[in-house]
């Protein structure tokens, strides 16, 4: 079980290019969810997929797109990055059928876009 | 508005003794408290948590206690120990629908000094 895996680890942008942020996982899990990680901020959401097929904003969804492509996969876009969506991303997912269920973290993507 | 806080962004202590981290948070409707560990370069991990219906629970080492008419919980860890060096994260469960979310406070760096 590799659990969940992000990719790619590092990226350097430039200001109005675009990227997609991969993130997979091998639990069979039912949520997912992407957050962001900036310093003295904690981690905040970005967006969140409680199944296939759904998709709702969190708490900072401005400038990003995102898609759940299947069970396993949930990808986070950014169509013209800013200097401002410089940050550490995460991926987690859950499996939601029990009230203890947790959210599992992949490794982070560090994106930094000049 | 912060709903979960952490007001000490670090905490330094000696090996064997108590590390006693703290957890504010101001929406009632929290239901369920966790505790994450995140060390650098790695995405954060799951450590503890506790239901909102009781006031401690207890893994090995690790305590977590709630008061919920004082909206407060704290992480308990004796003895501490090196590796537990590390940026701890409370975060507290809300539902949104049949979704769950979570809300992190914006963690505190602790140091187990040898």
């Amino acid at each position: 079980n590799a659990g969940v895996t992000q990719t790619p680890k590092f990226q350097v942008l430039k200001t109005g290019q675009s990227m997609t942020l991969q993130c997979a996982q091998d639990m069979n899990h039912n949520s997912m969810y992407w957050y962001r990680q900036d310093p003295g901020m904690g981690l905040r959401l970005i967006y969140y997929s409680a199944s296939e097929g759904t998709t709702d904003k969190g708490e900072v969804p401005n400038g990003y797109n995102v898609s759940r492509l299947n069970k396993r996969e949930f990808s986070l876009r950014l169509e013209s990055a800013a200097p401002s969506q410089t940050s550490v991303y995460f991926c987690a997912s859950c499996l939601l059928a029990e009230i203890t269920d947790t959210q599992y973290f992949g490794p982070g993507t560090r994106l930094t876009v000049l | 508005d912060q709903q979960v806080k952490q007001n000490s962004p670090s905490l330094s202590v000696q090996e064997g003794r108590i590390s006693i981290l703290n957890c504010d948070y101001t929406n009632s409707m929290f239901d369920y408290f966790l505790w994450y560990k995140k060390y650098p370069a790695e995405g954060p991990t799951f450590l503890i948590s506790i239901s909102s219906i009781k006031d401690k629970n207890e893994d090995g080492r690790f305590t977590v206690f709630l008061n919920k008419s004082a909206k407060h919980l704290s992480l308990h860890i004796v003895p501490s120990q090196p590796g537990d060096s590390a940026v701890y994260f409370c975060a507290a469960r809300g539902w949104g629908g049949s979704n769950y979310k979570l809300t992190f406070g914006k963690g505190t760096l602790l140091t187990v000094n040898p």
